[in-house]
């Protein structure tokens, strides 16, 4: 049972469009939300995340849209470019511990020159 | 990557036998985890640690045990290994009071 459901589950993007992942969530107690990005052989790293109480967070080129009442968050990832591709982690926990970290099933982003 | 170290980065082992996967980071953070990556399921934690000799089990702790003796060591161990445990395990570790996981780059076993 995910606690956390993400789509798409592959995306292909061309150079300069828009990709666009997806997360729900059931928990409202959920109260921070975080994105992942993992390039091949490497493990995930923290890109970009947002808390509750605001509904658009951006850094650079990519942007989370939170939307509480619906319980979704999706990430959106500008001007994308080949170096972009990668697999995309949306994850959520409760409070400020990791051990309640739950993260979707993954998205891989392909950018095609 | 944040000072954390996993060994061995690659290992096959077959049915049964028992299997040991070491990550030591120098970051001398508090909390320290284990994760295994599986395609459609995406992370899922199998044990973690709040400081030494204090551990609790995750998501999917059954077939592993962990054991943390020192603050920068934190030991995962398959005893019995089976070909469901094939997988790319994941360290990470956290500092008291945040929630930013760091990853190490991972450990792939195959069981066979």
């Amino acid at each position: 049972q995910q606690q956390v459901k993400q789509s798409p589950q592959s995306l292909i993007v061309q150079k300069g469009g828009i990709s666009i992942i997806n997360c729900a969530y059931e928990n409202t107690a959920f109260d921070y939300f975080p994105w992942y990005q993992q390039f091949p052989g490497k493990g995930p790293a923290l890109l970009i995340a947002i808390r509750p109480d605001v509904s658009e967070k951006k850094e650079g080129r990519f942007t989370i849209s939170f939307n509480k009442s619906a319980k979704q968050f999706s990430l959106h990832i500008m001007d994308s470019q080949p170096g972009d591709s990668a697999t995309y982690f949306c994850a959520a926990s409760i409070g400020e511990y990791g051990n309640k970290l739950v993260f979707g099933a993954g998205t891989i982003l392909r950018v095609k020159s | 990557d944040a000072g954390i170290t996993q060994s061995p980065r690659h290992k096959v082992t077959e049915t049964g036998t028992p299997v040991t996967l070491r990550c030591h980071q120098t970051e001398n953070h508090r909390y320290m985890y284990w994760y295994r990556q599986d395609p459609g399921h995406g992370l899922r934690l199998i044990h973690y640690s709040y400081g030494v000799k204090d551990t609790d089990k995750g998501e999917v702790s059954d077939g592993y045990s962990v054991s943390r003796s020192k603050t920068e060591d934190f030991l995962l161990t398959l005893e019995s290994a089976t070909s469901s445990q094939t997988s790319v395990y994941f360290c990470a570790i956290s500092a008291e009071g945040g929630n930013t996981i760091y990853f190490g780059e991972g450990s792939w076993l195959t069981v066979v």
